[in-house]
């Protein structure tokens, strides 16, 4: 059964740190996507990542795909307070999604 | 463009009524369509996957019975609660996927509907 596990799982950082979120997932695939959701609100697509060694970069957000060590990380530079929100990765094998338990950010003044 | 509503938003219902919640590809075909459940402060379970013309796949653990999908269109797909109960009381997010020439079907999320059972 495929398992997918994030780290931390809440999260407080100042504003103008760096952090990075962990994403390990139990089976080979090389589909893994990262997601946003703010409070009341449904999932807001942020990375596709389709190969390994992927690398995306949006803004202040970086995301990258190591598919041999079944890994992805997203990393936060410089987090302003409107990154704060919940953030999933999610594994996708034959259309069968799993997601992690979530990252909830909360970036302070 | 991929876009995916939900309807209603949020619904509020007495305990052992039934709420049927629409999910529609808006500019897409989708080839199919998944249902998720999410509980507060939990991640999304996905509860069943569904193509269009045939019976849905249930997710070990979900009711078939109780949670009945109807995939009717390449555009529609229903949820119906039945016999709701408290515990049935989440947030309900459908996702449409896209069928391309490409090596995967992403699916995109409609806006989620909020149900409450009192």
């Amino acid at each position: 059964e495929l398992k997918v596990e994030q780290n931390p799982l809440f999260l407080s950082m100042q504003e103008g740190k760096n952090y990075t979120i962990y994403c390990n997932y139990s089976t080979t695939s090389d589909r893994l996507y990262w997601y946003r959701q703010d409070p009341g609100k449904s999932l807001e697509s942020l990375f596709v990542l389709l190969s390994n060694g992927a690398v995306k970069q949006e803004g202040r957000l970086m995301a990258s795909l190591d598919t041999k060590a079944r890994l992805s990380t997203l990393h936060i530079t410089a987090a302003v307070h409107d990154l704060s929100a919940t953030y999933f990765c999610a594994v996708d094998i034959w259309d069968d999604m799993r997601f992690g338990a979530g990252t909830r950010l909360t970036v302070k003044p | 463009g991929a876009v995916v509503s939900q309807h209603p938003s949020w619904v509020i219902c007495k305990s052992g009524t039934s709420v049927k919640i629409e999910c529609r590809s808006l500019d897409f075909q989708a080839t199919t369509m998944f249902w998720y459940r999410q509980f507060p402060k939990q991640s999304l379970m996905l509860m069943a996957t569904s193509n269009e013309g045939s019976k849905a796949t249930y997710e070990q653990g979900v009711e078939k019975d109780k949670f009945l999908i109807n995939h009717a269109s390449l555009t529609l797909s229903t949820l119906t609660v039945t016999s709701a109960h408290p515990e049935d009381s989440s947030f309900y997010i459908c996702s449409a996927s896209l069928s391309t020439q490409t090596a995967y079907n992403e699916q995109f999320f409609g806006p989620g509907t909020r149900l409450t059972v009192l």
